[in-house]
């Protein structure tokens, strides 16, 4: 357990449908990052949030929109869902950027099935 | 911005070395991370290299040229174990998110 916690596992949805992922980080770290992961593609960089703040975006569409909590918790929405967003996705945490030894405490990622 | 390659795929032997390249251009450089990822799972972070020279630790190893934008992942007495894809990933921009290769997959066969 690597103490980045995603939920759920699996979710098989319709397009056009919405969703929401859930992440919740190693206790301590203070900056959450999404990335999606397409079949046989690398990871892409989606958002990047810093206790509460958006801190950097990547080429995230206009129809996924991400926050994080109070509490820490982020939470990546995914609406008006096609079938090419199925993909995995996963959150990642660390104290704050990216630590230099470390990098960064991956979840197991949330798989997504839009049919 | 950071542009990084990775051959696509790879092919070896239980019990042989590979050597899995990472080549770069990037405005800022901050490290360079090589992350192990099976299919299906979560990348695991193998090393980190902010400076020229070989790292080693035990059977994987990671090689860093700053002059010349070019790390390589070494693989040593391969086992089945270590068919996975292999991505080589570094921090940019000012809050340091990491940008990944499109990663190595590699495969071991008996």
């Amino acid at each position: 357990d690597s103490g980045v916690t995603q939920t759920p596992k699996h979710l098989i949805t319709a397009t056009g449908q919405r969703v929401t992922l859930r992440c919740s980080p190693r206790s301590g770290d203070l900056s959450v990052y999404w990335y999606q992961q397409s079949l046989d593609q690398g990871l892409q960089f989606l958002i990047q949030y810093y206790n509460g703040e958006e801190r950097a975006k990547g080429n995230i569409l206009e129809r996924f929109s991400a926050q994080q909590f109070p509490d820490l918790h982020s939470e990546l929405n995914l609406s008006s869902l096609e079938l090419g967003d199925s993909a995995l996705y996963f959150c990642a945490s660390s104290v704050e950027g990216v630590s230099g030894v470390y990098g960064y405490t991956f979840g197991s990622g949330t798989r997504l099935t839009v049919v | 911005g950071q542009n990084i390659d990775q051959p696509t795929e790879m092919t070896a032997t239980e019990g042989a070395i590979v050597q899995i390249n990472c080549t770069y251009q990037t405005s800022g450089f901050n490290g360079l991370f090589w992350y192990q990822q099976h299919a299906g799972e979560a990348p695991t972070f193998l090393s980190y290299n902010v400076l020229d020279g070989l790292e080693e630790k035990g059977r994987f190893s990671s090689f860093l040229s700053r002059s010349k934008g070019y790390s390589y992942l070494l693989l040593k007495e391969l086992q089945m174990k270590d068919s996975a894809s292999y991505l080589c990933a570094m921090p940019t921009g000012d809050f340091q998110k990491l940008v990944f290769g499109t990663g190595t997959r590699l495969l071991v066969s008996p």
